[in-house]
C-alpha cells in the first residue's frame, strides 16, 4: 500500500547530540513537509520541500536542517542548536499540481531529551 | 489572535449525539481541510473542500467562503470517533495553517 513511513516511532536524544528523523514517502507526490506538534498548539511547519534538491523554511526553522537529495525521502536533523526539541513530529506529503488532492500524513516521532 | 481558530477545545458527548465542531479563519485560503488525530498520533485527512459540502458516511463538512467558517459535523456518533479533529487552512504554495484542535470524547 502506498503511504508515508516515519522513524522510529520514538527518539531520544542526549544534550548536543544532533539526531536525523527518517521520512520515506512511496505515493510519488512531489511536495514534503515536516510539522512540529506541542501540546496545546496546533502544528507548526518547519521545513517543506516542493520538488527534489529544493526546500523552504517555515515558520520555525531554527535548529532544523532538511535535505531533499530523492523524490521518496525527505529526512529532517534536529540539530544541537534547538533548544528545546521535545515534541512530536509529523511528516506529509501531497500532489500541490494535482487540485483537490489532501496532504498525506505519517504516523510520527516522538522526541524526547534525556 | 490565530489564523485559524476551532471552538470548543474539548468535547464530551454521549454515544447518538449529533456533535459540531467550528473553525473560522482569517487568511485568504484556497482550500480548507479536516484532519483526525488518534492518540496514537497518526493523521488521517478526512475531508478538503473549498466550498459548499461534503459527506462521507456519518462525517459532514460545510464552508461558508464569505463568513470565512467551516463546521464538522458528525451525526449519530460513537466512542470510536472519539479522536482530536484539526481544522486547518491552505493558503499560497500548498501550506497548511493549523487550529489548535478540538479533543472529542464520545462516552458509550
Amino acid at each position: 500500500d502506498g503511504g508515508i513511513t516515519q522513524s522510529p516511532k520514538y527518539l531520544f536524544r542526549k544534550e548536543g547530540q544532533n539526531v536525523t528523523l527518517s521520512c520515506e514517502q512511496n505515493l510519488n507526490h512531489d511536495a514534503m513537509y515536516w510539522y512540529r506538534q506541542d501540546p496545546g498548539q496546533g502544528l507548526r511547519l518547519i521545513y517543506y520541500s516542493q520538488i527534489v534538491n529544493d526546500f523552504q523554511k517555515g515558520d520555525i526553522a531554527e535548529g532544523y536542517s532538511v535535505s531533499r537529495e530523492k523524490k521518496e525521502s525527505f529526512p529532517l536533523t534536529v540539530t544541537s542548536a534547538q533548544k528545546n526539541p521535545t515534541a512530536f513530529y509529523l511528516c506529509a506529503s501531497s500532489s500541490p499540481n494535482r487540485s483537490g488532492q489532501p496532504q498525506h500524513f505519517g504516523d510520527g516521532t516522538r522526541l524526547s531529551i534525556l | 489572535k490565530n489564523e485559524v481558530e476551532q471552538s470548543p477545545q474539548n468535547l464530551t458527548a454521549q454515544e447518538g449525539e449529533f456533535i459540531t465542531i467550528n473553525c473560522s479563519y482569517s487568511v485568504g485560503i484556497s482550500a480548507l481541510h479536516w484532519l483526525q488525530q488518534h492518540p496514537g498520533g497518526g493523521i488521517v485527512s478526512l475531508f478538503m473542500l473549498s466550498s459548499g459540502k461534503k459527506k462521507h458516511g456519518r462525517l459532514i463538512a460545510t464552508i461558508n467562503i464569505q463568513e470565512k467558517h467551516s463546521s464538522l459535523h458528525i451525526t449519530a456518533s460513537h466512542p470510536r470517533d472519539s479522536a482530536v479533529y484539526i481544522c486547518a487552512a491552505e493558503t499560497s504554495g500548498s501550506r497548511l495553517t493549523f487550529g489548535e484542535g478540538t479533543q472529542l470524547t464520545v462516552n458509550p
